[in-house]
C-alpha cells in the first residue's frame, strides 16, 4: 500500500529534550516536506527537500532542523523543544516531475506537547 | 489580514443536503487553487484541483474559482455522513518543477453531515 507513515504519532516531552519525528514513503517520491497544523492557522510548511541532500527552509524553520540521507526517509529535528512547538505535524510527499496539480501525499500526523 | 480567510465551522447538515464551502483571498497572483479533505485523525487528501477560473466537477463534488471576486467553492450534492471531515482549502500562485511548492492553506471548515 502505497503511504506515508510517521512516528510517533503522539509524544508528550519536556522544554529543552532533543527529540526526533521520523517520516517515511514508499511511493519513490523525490519532494518531501513537513507542516505543522494549528488551530485558526492552517498547515505552514517547516522545511522541504526536492530531493536526497538537497534541503530547504518553508515559512516556519525556526527551531526545526531536517536531514535527507535516503530517498524515502525525511526525519524532522527538533533539537530543544519549546511550548510554542506544541501542535500537529505532517509529513507529506509527492512527485518531483512530470504535471503537478498540487497533490501533496500526507502521513497520519504526530501530535507533539511540549510541557 | 490572513492571505486565505476560510469559515472554521462546524457546519452541520442533514443527509441528502447541497453543501457550499468557501474560501476567500487576498493575493491576486494564485492561479492553483485546490480542496484537501482531512478526517479526524488523519493527513489531509486531494479531493479537487483547479487551474485559473471556472467549475470542476468529479462525482457529486463541484469546485468552483472566481478570480474576479478572489472567491473559491467546494459544493457537495446529496451529502453522505461519510462526507464529514474538515475541508482545506489551498493554493498557489506558481507549480515549480523545481522549488518549495509552496501551498498557502486555510484554516479549514468542520462539516458535519447528521444521518
Amino acid at each position: 500500500e502505497a503511504q506515508v507513515t510517521q512516528n510517533p504519532r503522539y509524544l508528550i516531552t519536556v522544554t529543552g529534550k532533543k527529540l526526533t519525528v521520523t517520516c517515511s514513503q514508499n511511493m519513490n517520491h523525490e519532494y518531501m516536506s513537513w507542516y505543522r497544523q494549528d488551530p485558526g492557522l492552517g498547515l505552514r510548511q517547516i522545511y522541504y527537500s526536492m530531493n536526497v541532500e538537497v534541503t530547504d527552509k518553508g515559512d516556519v524553520p525556526e527551531g526545526y532542523k531536517v536531514s535527507r540521507k535516503e530517498k524515502r526517509n525525511f526525519p524532522l529535528i527538533l533539537e530543544s523543544p519549546s511550548p510554542n512547538q506544541t501542535s500537529l505535524y505532517f509529513c507529506a510527499s509527492s512527485l518531483s516531475l512530470g504535471v503537478y496539480t498540487g497533490e501533496q501525499f500526507f502521513g497520519p500526523g504526530t501530535r507533539l506537547t511540549v510541557l | 489580514q490572513k492571505e486565505v480567510e476560510q469559515d472554521p465551522g462546524p457546519l452541520s447538515v442533514p443527509e441528502g443536503a447541497i453543501v457550499s464551502l468557501n474560501c476567500t483571498y487576498s493575493n491576486s497572483a494564485f492561479q492553483y487553487f485546490m480542496w484537501y479533505r482531512q478526517y479526524s485523525r488523519k493527513g489531509p487528501e486531494l479531493l479537487m484541483y483547479t487551474y485559473s477560473s471556472g467549475n470542476k466537477e468529479d462525482g457529486r463534488f463541484t469546485a468552483q474559482v472566481d478570480k474576479s471576486s478572489k472567491y473559491i467553492s467546494l459544493f457537495i450534492r446529496d451529502s453522505q455522513p461519510s462526507d464529514s471531515a474538515t475541508y482545506l482549502c489551498a493554493m498557489s500562485d506558481k507549480f515549480e518543477d523545481t522549488g518549495r511548492r509552496a501551498l498557502t492553506f486555510g484554516s479549514g471548515t468542520r462539516l458535519q453531515v447528521q444521518p
